[in-house]
């Protein structure tokens, strides 16, 4: 069984459409960590949410702590967002737990 | 926040070799922890490097195998020893602060063994 669940797997959108991907997960956790990883391998950590909402430029990262879920936003997507979004969450230990990441590509 | 530099950012290497992978964190964190990701699998945590003393190593992962080092607050390293074409992963790895209220992240080592 796997803590931590993503939906889309994989997400193809057009240039400039608002994008959503979906973090659930089974434990409970002190944080959540939006990744983006990069084509070559790289990873940026994007957010780190306990609660409520942030926002970043075009991204948007929101988290429901009852229910267990958080979500990403892409608004105006771009052919430079096309990445893969891995969503980490951290319970009362330290170490963290890691979807299977969604992988988003962005058609010009 | 703290920024975790970590090289090589990938590397080719021949069945056999080992391959150490640093992690240099521009402040103190206190724990530090290496992850492994296999090819369409999601990032595995190998184990967490203590300072001054042994890796705590999860299931599956030996210290013959990941060796790590952790000789102070700011550094660590990761060797893939005696490598062979299954160890081909990326590699990770990340820090917690003293208050232990954010996470850091190196850049990933992409490792190909051939």
């Amino acid at each position: 069984k796997n803590e931590v669940e993503q939906s889309p797997q994989n997400l193809t959108a057009q240039e400039g459409e608002f994008i959503t991907i979906n973090c659930s997960y089974s434990v409970g956790i002190s944080a959540l960590h939006w990744l983006q990883q990069h084509p070559g391998g790289g990873i940026v950590s994007l957010f780190m949410l306990s609660s409520g909402k942030k926002k970043h430029g075009r991204l948007i990262a929101t988290i429901n702590i009852q229910e267990k879920h958080s979500s990403l936003h892409i608004t105006a997507s771009h052919p430079r967002d096309s990445a893969v979004y891995i969503c980490a969450v951290r319970p009362t230990g330290n170490q963290f737990y890691f979807g299977t990441g969604t992988s988003l590509t962005v058609i010009p | 926040s703290a920024v975790i530099s970590q090289k090589p950012s990938r590397d080719i290497c021949q069945r056999g070799t080992s391959l150490t992978i640093q992690c240099q964190v521009d402040s103190q964190v206190t724990m530090m922890f290496w992850y492994r990701q296999q090819p369409g699998q999601s990032l595995t945590l190998i184990a967490t490097a203590n300072q001054g003393s042994e890796a705590t190593y999860e299931s599956g992962f030996v210290i013959d195998k990941f060796p790590i080092s952790r000789p102070n607050l700011t550094f660590s390293t990761l060797t893939v020893s005696n490598m062979s074409p299954e160890d081909s992963s990326i590699y990770l790895c990340s820090g917690t602060d003293r208050l232990n209220t954010e996470a850091f992240f190196g850049q990933g080592t992409r490792l190909t063994v051939v």
